[in-house]
């Protein structure tokens, strides 16, 4: 069974730009979470949604910022525009709401905001 | 808001000693407590996990213990190795019913031959 799959793993752009972070989760798990991890604030939750829907996006931290889920196997992140003080790893974990279980991360995506 | 608070920061040890790791948690609700570990340029994995219902879980060095009524939580690890070094990441769920984790600051492990 594949684990949860981002792409890209690595993203260099521009400030300014558009960059587009995207999420397959495992199958079959219904809950998806975005994290950003920087040297500075650590592991921090962006959003994270149920069934596809958005149930917190509190962690997201400025407008420029925007999640989807389309359906159960697909989630992207977006920054519109870009900044510098983006720069960081986002990964993207999902698991099942069925209790209390674990959540698997992705290999994350690597961002440089130039 | 709901925190979790993990000490030390950096912790170094020698091949075979022991390494215990610490965290507190202010959710009175939190059921759920994982531990993970990261190693440098990968992606945070899962080690163990304690749920509400229990005290302690072992699986071969590694230990969690989990009081409640203090509200904290301390890994544990054993006969420590330099694949060992890594960072390592508590967590405990919030309440709500969807899994969601607030995690520590981080603890940064260092074995040294």
């Amino acid at each position: 069974d594949a684990g949860v799959i981002q792409s890209p793993r690595h993203e260099v752009t521009e400030m300014g730009q558009e960059v587009t972070l995207r999420c397959k989760p495992i199958s079959g798990h219904n809950s998806l979470f975005w994290y950003r991890q920087t040297m500075m604030r650590g592991l921090e939750l962006l959003i994270y949604f149920n069934n596809n829907v958005p149930i917190d996006d509190s962690g997201m931290p400025e407008d420029r910022f925007s999640a989807k889920m389309p359906n159960a196997s697909f989630s992207t992140l977006k920054i519109q525009p870009s900044e510098p003080r983006d720069s960081a790893v986002y990964f993207c974990a999902s698991t099942h709401t069925t209790g209390q279980e674990t959540q698997y991360f992705g290999p994350g995506t690597r961002l440089l905001v130039l | 808001g709901e925190n979790v608070e993990q000490h030390p920061s950096t912790l170094s040890v020698q091949e075979g000693d022991s390494a215990v790791i610490k965290c507190t948690y202010s959710d009175s609700a939190s059921n759920y407590f994982p531990w993970y570990k990261q190693e440098l340029g990968k992606r945070p994995q899962l080690i163990i996990d304690i749920r509400s219902n229990v005290g302690e879980k072992k699986d071969q060095r590694i230990a969690v213990t989990l009081n409640k009524t203090a509200k904290h939580f301390s890994l544990h690890i054993t006969e420590t190795q330099p694949e060992d070094s890594a960072v390592y990441f508590c967590a405990a769920s919030m309440g709500g019913g969807y899994n969601k984790l607030i995690f520590g600051a981080g603890t940064r492990l260092a074995v040294h031959p």
